[in-house]
């Protein structure tokens, strides 16, 4: 059973407006979420994370908000840029228990000039 | 060095045959995690280790596949007698302490079985 669920494949934004991505989760063990960017042929790279503690993690255009109670959270990107084009994945993992990251199935993001 | 480093970046081998990834993590990173990319969006965990010991291994398959992080060597992920099924990418990440930490991921291997 998939416990992290990105539920859009895919989404497309006009350079320079917002870009949200979102994420679904299942088990109120995880706490603690991170997102990853990826190219084709690479692998996933470290874009932004967040602790169950906080609600709100920004970092340059890149925010990362988390709804514990909704088990729910979306990473915003303003403004986007054609470079922003890649898969996004959302991950969470249970830091009292393996450390291991569960993944959602990405959403491609197509950022168009 | 800075960054995970995974070889090779492609394998292919015959169903049956033995198939052998390497990984070196991060200089100072103490844990290293195997993935396996199936169906190209589906990330399935395969083990951790805490320097050269297990610390996870409830994602390996029980028969055929095995690993190993010894010192001063790149970790290892081997499958012995391959299957069509094992054909995936699979990516090596390493992180510098236990808990809120992020895994920073290698550009991972390709294995193909044929």
């Amino acid at each position: 059973d998939q416990q992290v669920k990105q539920n859009s494949p895919s989404l497309s934004v006009q350079e320079g407006r917002i870009s949200i991505l979102n994420c679904d989760y299942t088990n109120s063990m995880f706490d603690y979420f991170l997102w990853y960017k990826k190219y084709p042929a690479e692998g996933p790279t470290f874009l932004i994370s967040i602790s169950s503690i906080k609600d709100k993690n920004e970092d340059g255009r890149f925010t990362v908000f988390l709804n514990k109670s909704a088990k729910h959270l979306s990473l915003h990107i303003v403004p986007s840029q054609p470079g922003d084009s890649a898969v996004y994945f959302c991950a969470a993992s249970d830091q009292t228990g393996a450390n291991n990251l569960f993944f959602g199935t990405g959403t491609r993001l197509t950022v168009i000039p | 060095g800075e960054e995970v480093a995974q070889t090779p970046k492609h394998l292919v081998r015959g169903e049956g045959q033995k198939a052998k990834l390497y990984c070196a993590p991060i200089k100072g990173h103490s844990y290293v995690f195997w993935y396996q990319q199936v169906l190209k969006n589906e990330f399935k965990f395969l083990i951790s280790f805490q320097n050269e010991n297990v610390f996870d291994e409830t994602g390996m398959p029980k028969e055929r596949f095995s690993a190993k992080c010894l010192p001063n060597s790149p970790c290892s992920l081997e499958i012995q007698a391959t299957k069509l099924e094992d054909s995936a990418v699979y990516f090596c990440a390493s992180s510098q302490f236990y808990g809120s930490q992020p895994q920073h991921f290698g550009d991972g291997t390709r294995l193909s079985i044929l």
